[in-house]
């Protein structure tokens, strides 16, 4: 079964630092997302990225948050000053036909 | 904003017995998703429903989804131990991004 990977699974940074999240999605899949879940609670999508663009991004989705496709197979959420608040669990998703996504298992941000 | 309710936050089971979860959603959906997360991981495709009044089944698992396209429900007979985790409800609205918004989960727990 074709798989989301996601790296890192787990990632401490300190406040005001940047990092980046990367996702690989399934090859032949043409649309990719990314959301968040903070801890026990719901998760909320961030942002859709098809023809390498963003197609819609939500008001979390604000200029401290930035996607790109930099090779045609990996996908990143760049965080560029993280804030405390943006400790979550995300999870890059893809799709070949805008149902039934494919979740990766999850990259853990904890800012210290 | 769009939102998506689902209740009950949590369900506690006897194994054998059945269990219903219920999503409503503040504005019509071109369709609604179902998905699992077990305690830990991400969550997993089950199933999508894009027809009003639409009904479908997987071995024990029964998805409806509403006449007004705004509710559905998922309904669990004779729970197992392996049932145990968070189902989400997922509403996908008009827009040609595959953008979801999730209901809060309901997390079950099956006694033994």
């Amino acid at each position: 079964e074709p798989e989301v990977t996601q790296t890192p699974s787990h990632q401490v940074t300190q406040m005001g630092q940047e990092v980046i999240l990367r996702c690989v999605p399934i090859s032949n899949h043409l649309y990719f997302y990314w959301y968040r879940q903070i801890l026990g609670q719901k998760v909320e999508f961030l942002v859709s990225f098809y023809n390498n663009e963003i197609s819609e991004k939500s008001e979390i989705f604000d200029d401290q948050f930035s996607v790109e496709r930099p090779d045609g197979s990996n996908f990143t959420l760049k965080i560029r000053s993280t804030k405390l608040e943006d400790s979550a669990m995300y999870f890059c998703a893809s799709t070949g036909q805008l149902y039934g996504y494919t979740f990766g298992s999850g990259t853990r941000l904890t800012v210290v | 904003g769009q939102q998506v309710m689902q209740i009950p936050q949590y369900q506690h089971v006897q194994e054998g017995e059945d269990f219903t979860t219920y999503c409503n959603s503040s504005t019509t959906l071109s369709n609604i998703q179902w998905y699992k997360q077990r305690p830990g991981g991400h969550p997993v495709f089950l199933i999508q429903l894009v027809k009003s009044g639409e009904v479908k089944k997987q071995k024990r698992l029964t998805f409806q989804f509403g006449e007004a396209k705004k509710n559905s429900s998922l309904h669990i007979t004779a729970t197992q131990t392996t049932d145990v985790g968070t189902y989400f409800c997922a509403g996908g609205s008009s827009g040609n991004t595959g953008k979801l918004i999730f209901g809060q989960g309901t997390t079950l727990q099956v006694k033994p």
